[in-house]
């Protein structure tokens, strides 16, 4: 079983919708849980990072988690082209005792003009 | 910037040569980390630094791979006897260590070809 997994896509979504990114783990202990976008070619840059159970929005993004069910959540509203990029779900495992992250594979998320 | 830089952004090399790679971490962050990240997959941890100490090594880590931090600040990752295997994007991240903080950072990585 992988420790994070993600659907790799691609996802494809009109300009203007809300993009819905899914991300399950396996050890229920995980501390914090986090979304990285990378466009490609490039290095992955945080956008989100959540720690609690519950919702956390930043703009036009808001990170969700649910500890009980073990998954996290992305949602996107108002996409734009620009949104279009891979989306990695990594996840501070509490099991290694330390802080390294473990990354799901990625969606891949086209937002169509 | 103030960010994550990583020198050089691009290396080709031929299998069986040594190369090493530079990572200088965001200056107020005392925990560095190296990971590697192969195409259609997320990127895969090595090893990381609190300050000048290595704490973890993960078992990618072959004994070819070797990391030093050895001030504390800039960290160097070397491969010896490179294999074909081993291209792929090595990113170096920086994080800060207090309280539940544990965001990490990425630099721009650097792309190792293995010919």
């Amino acid at each position: 079983q992988k420790e994070v997994e993600q659907n790799s896509g691609p996802l494809s979504v009109p300009e203007g919708a809300i993009a819905s990114l899914n991300c399950t783990y396996s050890d229920r202990g995980s501390q914090s849980f986090f979304w990285y976008r990378q466009y490609s070619g490039k290095s992955p840059e945080l956008i989100m990072f959540i720690y609690s159970n519950g919702d956390k929005e930043d703009g036009r993004f808001t990170a969700q988690l649910n500890k009980a069910s073990q998954y996290v959540s992305l949602l996107i509203r108002d996409s734009q082209p620009s949104d279009s990029a891979t989306y990695l779900c990594a996840v501070n495992m509490a099991l290694t005792g330390a802080n390294n992250l473990f990354f799901g594979t990625g969606t891949r998320l086209t937002v169509i003009p | 910037d103030t960010g994550v830089s990583q020198d050089p952004r691009h290396k080709i090399t031929k299998r069986g040569q040594n190369v090493t790679f530079r990572c200088d971490p965001i200056s107020e962050h005392n925990r560095l980390y190296w990971y590697r990240q192969t195409l259609g997959q997320g990127p895969e941890f090595l090893t990381y630094f609190q300050n000048e100490a290595q704490l973890e090594k993960s078992r990618l880590l072959s004994d070819r791979f070797s990391a030093e931090r050895p001030k504390g600040s800039f960290s160097t990752l070397e491969i010896q006897r490179t294999e074909q295997g081993d291209s792929a994007m090595y990113l170096c991240a920086s994080s800060f260590m207090g309280g539940t903080s544990y965001e990490q950072y990425f630099g721009p990585g650097t792309r190792l070809t293995v010919t």
